[in-house]
């Protein structure tokens, strides 16, 4: 089945910097990836997807980078904001219908 | 359009109890998952159904069951609850047609403590 892995654990960041968080699948199958945001105590959104016909999506100051043949993706955040501070979530598809396997989580703080 | 709705809220129950959640989808979608997040271990997958089939399912123990209606409602039901069955329980709607995984939306959760 799908392994996903994410990297770092923990991000912090001033505001107006740049936050990257780095996730690897396992699946050569896999074919879309998206990210979550989770506020504290709220449900994950989902932020941004990317499905594996093209290399980079983004919207506004959120991008999302896949690179099949390393298999891996990236989210990019440019000029945090304090609301941008959440727990962020990558997730892949497993071969099964239905299943998102979910990295571990990225806790994004950002200071002013 | 209405979002993923997930009932009750809150819940309290002891160990050996059983409970019962559930999980409206957006109307139209078909899909319904569900996950199990706890603090250390992260977004953990139960089960998925589709058109009233369980179409995969995680590895939980038998304890953890679930069911879809007609209407596309979905229930789960833990029996005889363990204290690591806390949690916060959500479910995720997607439209779960076609050979690609569509978007899915998560509803607010229910947390479920066990005493």
């Amino acid at each position: 089945g799908e392994n996903v892995e994410q990297h770092p654990s923990t991000l912090s960041v001033q505001e107006g910097d740049s936050a990257v968080i780095k996730c690897t699948y396992s699946d050569s199958a896999s074919n879309y990836f998206p990210w979550y945001k989770q506020e504290l105590g709220k449900r994950p959104q989902l932020i941004i997807d990317i499905r594996s016909n093209v290399g980079e999506k983004k919207d506004q100051r959120i991008a999302v980078t896949l690179n099949k043949t390393a298999k891996h993706f990236s989210l990019h955040i440019t000029e945090t904001q304090p609301e941008d501070s959440a727990v962020y979530f990558c997730a892949a598809p497993t071969d099964s219908w239905g299943k998102l396997q979910f990295g571990a989580g990225t806790q994004v703080v950002v200071t002013p | 359009k209405a979002g993923v709705t997930q009932t009750p809220r809150y819940l309290i129950k002891t160990r050996g109890q059983q409970v019962t959640l559930s999980c409206s989808p957006i109307s139209g979608h078909r899909s319904v998952s569900w996950y199990q997040q706890t603090p250390g271990q992260g977004l953990q997958f139960l089960f998925e159904y589709f058109s009233e089939t369980q179409r995969n399912k995680g590895n939980f123990p038998g304890r953890f069951s679930g069911r879809q209606f007609s209407n596309s409602r979905s229930e789960m039901n833990v029996s005889t609850l363990e204290l690591g069955d806390s949690a916060l329980y959500l479910c995720a709607s997607s439209s779960g047609t076609g050979g690609i995984l569509g978007e899915a939306f998560f509803g607010q959760g229910t947390r479920l403590t066990v005493v």
